[in-house]
């Protein structure tokens, strides 16, 4: 079975500070697929980005980049010169390669609660 | 917006009540998952639908039910409440089983079960 692990329970920094959230996954499959979700204090759940286990070139979207390295099953998000308004809880997740026709669900890690203080 | 929706937002019941959740995916999407949020268990996935069959189950009991209509609307019924079922449930849709497609989450339904 597959597993996320986010140790990191709770950041905080200030305001322009750049922050990096970890997460490590664990799978026997060769191909799977990453996530990283936002869930700020509104409560909905947000996609941010997904990654698949054969592409490991690194994305920046903004503020926002991701380092996605197989050799030590990390998959972490970074925000540069956070903002008050990046305060949420930020969720990695993965799910398998499924064959065609079968299903495919999200496995969650436990979540990074993040607070950007002005 | 995610253009998923979930109704009620918000539901106060009593243990041993019958509620039911409502969802509507993405215009297109096919696919219908509902995972539990709680602060003991974090977000698991509990059951998943494709164009009306079920498809995959996760750690629903089996207290819970859920089904998906031929308009692709799905409700996710929890019966014989316990104080533990408190949780937010949330409704995810996709276009495809399979692939590479991620979930769009609804806004979830807060149950309060008292």
């Amino acid at each position: 079975a597959q597993k996320v692990t986010q140790a990191q329970t709770e950041i905080s920094v200030v305001e322009k500070e750049d922050v990096t959230l970890d997460c490590v996954y664990e799978t026997r499959d060769t191909t799977y697929y990453l996530f990283w979700y936002k869930q700020p204090p509104s409560g909905e759940l947000v996609f941010l980005i997904r990654r698949n286990s054969f592409d490991e070139q690194n994305e920046i979207s903004g503020r926002y980049s991701w380092n996605f390295q197989k050799s030590t099953s990390s998959f972490n998000f970074t925000i540069t010169a956070s903002q008050v308004v990046d305060s949420a809880v930020y969720f990695c997740a993965l799910t398998l390669q499924a064959p065609s026709g079968s299903a495919r669900q999200l496995t969650f890690g436990s979540g990074t609660q993040l607070t950007v203080l002005p | 917006d995610s253009g998923v929706t979930q109704t009620p937002k918000h539901l106060i019941t009593a243990t041993g009540q019958r509620v039911t959740l409502r969802c509507s995916p993405r215009s297109g999407d096919l696919s219908v998952y509902w995972y539990q949020q709680s602060l003991d268990q974090g977000l698991q996935f509990l059951i998943q639908y494709y164009n009306g069959e079920e498809r995959a189950k996760g750690n629903i009991l089996e207290r819970f039910s859920a089904q998906q209509f031929p308009d692709l609307h799905s409700e996710l019924n929890l019966s014989s409440l316990e104080l533990g079922d408190s949780a937010l449930y949330f409704c995810a849709s996709s276009v495809a089983l399979g692939g590479t497609y991620e979930q769009y989450f609804g806004p979830g339904t807060r149950l309060t079960v008292t």
